[in-house]
């Protein structure tokens, strides 16, 4: 049972919907991620929070919002997207506020933007 | 720019061994991790090096060369369940993770 989980696995929306997916982490841990992650690409890192502050925001568009209201969770909420943010989600956790603490990662979100 | 290059699939033998390789060229160094990620499924952690030479972790190993920009994982012993993508990952001077795009090795009997 892996120690961080995500929910939905699986959402398919339209453009014009708002969702939320959610991560929690069961493993007290400091630091959380949300990635995306296109088939044969790199994982692109789109937001990271220690101690609940957000302290990086890779140039995502603001069409997805995070937020943290504690250590453990982990929520991104997305409105108005476009098709090809059709992609798996992943949250991922680390103990601390060092990135080179190894990360754990949930199981991700598949979402298909219609 | 920075850049992490590995091969995109590769295929082997059950009970063989099998090596993938990772280079990178990044501003600075701090680390560099493999992960194992199954279709549909979580990455895990497989290994972190930030020091030259091999570390061996039962039947996975990873090499580590940092003059030449140069990593590998070892798989001995293939089980079918290793069929995975692996995916390298290295830590640059601001403590950024850069991301390969991912082995996926296929495992035939």
């Amino acid at each position: 049972e892996t120690g961080v989980t995500q929910t939905p696995r699986h959402l398919v929306m339209g453009m014009t919907n708002k969702k939320s997916l959610k991560c929690e982490q069961h493993l007290g841990h400091n630091a959380m991620y949300w990635y995306k992650q296109s088939a044969k690409k790199p994982l692109e890192l789109m937001f990271v929070y220690n101690f609940k502050e957000q302290t990086e925001n890779n140039s995502v568009p603001s069409r997805f919002s995070p937020e943290c209201p504690n250590s453990s969770h982990l929520f991104l909420h997305l409105h108005t997207l476009q098709p090809e943010d059709s992609a798996l989600y992943l949250c991922a956790s680390s103990q601390g506020a060092s990135h080179t603490d190894t990360q754990y990662f949930g199981p991700g979100t598949r979402l298909t933007v219609l | 720019g920075q850049n992490i290059d590995q091969p995109t699939e590769m295929t082997a033998t059950e009970g063989a061994i099998v090596q993938i390789n990772c280079t990178y060229q990044t501003s600075g160094f701090n680390g560099l991790f493999w992960y194992q990620q199954h279709a549909g499924e979580a990455p895990t952690f497989l290994s972190y090096n930030v020091l030259d030479g091999l570390e061996e972790k039962g039947r996975f190993s990873s090499f580590l060369s940092r003059s030449k920009g140069y990593s590998y994982l070892l798989l001995k012993e293939l089980q079918m369940k290793d069929s995975a993508s692996y995916l390298c990952a290295v830590m640059d001077s601001n403590y950024q993770l850069i991301w390969g795009a991912g082995t996926k090795l296929i495992i035939k009997p």
